[in-house]
């Protein structure tokens, strides 16, 4: 596709499941960012790759969190035992180069967790 | 550590009019780059202008342009000939060139723009 693509679109979890975000960027796009953006908030940063090297992770939220990029394309969000305040909009962008400022990104995830 | 500050939590334009959302920054780097994105209801932020902290020249990218004021740390978004299509969400962002957080993009809460026919 033309954009960064994202699924599913909307995912309700039961407290304690675990649930899998998918992230397909634009083709030939070396950098990956996730972001995750609570309701009446901006997007926060959660982790980085550039290629399949995951540069920085700094900004997930506890080791219940996990993102990987194994081919340097696709990418999966990983969340376990979810729990209430995980609910959110997870944003994940992509871009052409390493320092390119011009983002792409999805429509998002919309997480909630009953 | 950076910190983004939007005062406008909504506000309202005439169609054809030109707006300005107001955003403030602090930061200690001594270079960066500051970014507005707009969000509609469908979700998607979308980029609609940068201006590195070195540039001398304020950016401008067609109906938009971005009012740089180093010394008083603002970045404020003009919209000139308001459109229907520009109610949305607008989200003022910065990221430092240096140090740990040189990847991440760091936003304000957003400002709801709303246009009057």
């Amino acid at each position: 596709g033309a954009g960064v693509s994202q699924s599913p679109r909307y995912k309700v979890a039961k407290r304690g499941q675990d649930v899998a975000l998918r992230c397909d960027p634009i083709s030939g796009h070396v950098s990956l960012f996730w972001y995750q953006q609570a309701l009446g908030q901006g997007p926060e940063f959660l982790t980085y790759f550039q290629n399949e090297a995951q540069l920085d992770k700094s900004g997930l939220p506890s080791d219940r969190f996990f993102a990987e990029r194994p081919e340097g394309s696709v990418s999966t969000l990983k969340i376990q035992r979810t729990q209430q305040e995980d609910s959110a909009v997870y944003l994940c962008a992509s871009s052409f180069g390493a320092t390119n400022e011009k983002l792409f990104f999805g429509s998002g995830t919309q997480l909630s967790v009953l | 550590a950076q910190k983004i500050t939007q005062t406008q939590p909504g506000m309202f334009v005439q169609e054809k009019e030109a707006v300005t959302l107001d955003c403030t920054y602090d930061t200690s780097d001594p270079s960066y780059g500051l970014f507005w994105y707009k969000q509609p209801s469908s979700g998607e932020m979308i980029f609609l202008i940068y201006q590195g902290s070195y540039d001398q020249q304020n950016a401008t990218e067609g109906r938009y342009s971005l009012n740089f004021q180093k010394a008083r740390k603002s970045a404020n978004l003009v919209i000139s000939a308001s459109q229907l299509g520009d109610s949305a969400m607008y989200f003022c962002a910065m990221r430092p060139y240096s140090g740990a957080g040189s990847y991440q993009l760091t936003f304000g809460k957003g400002t709801k723009l709303s246009v009057i026919p």
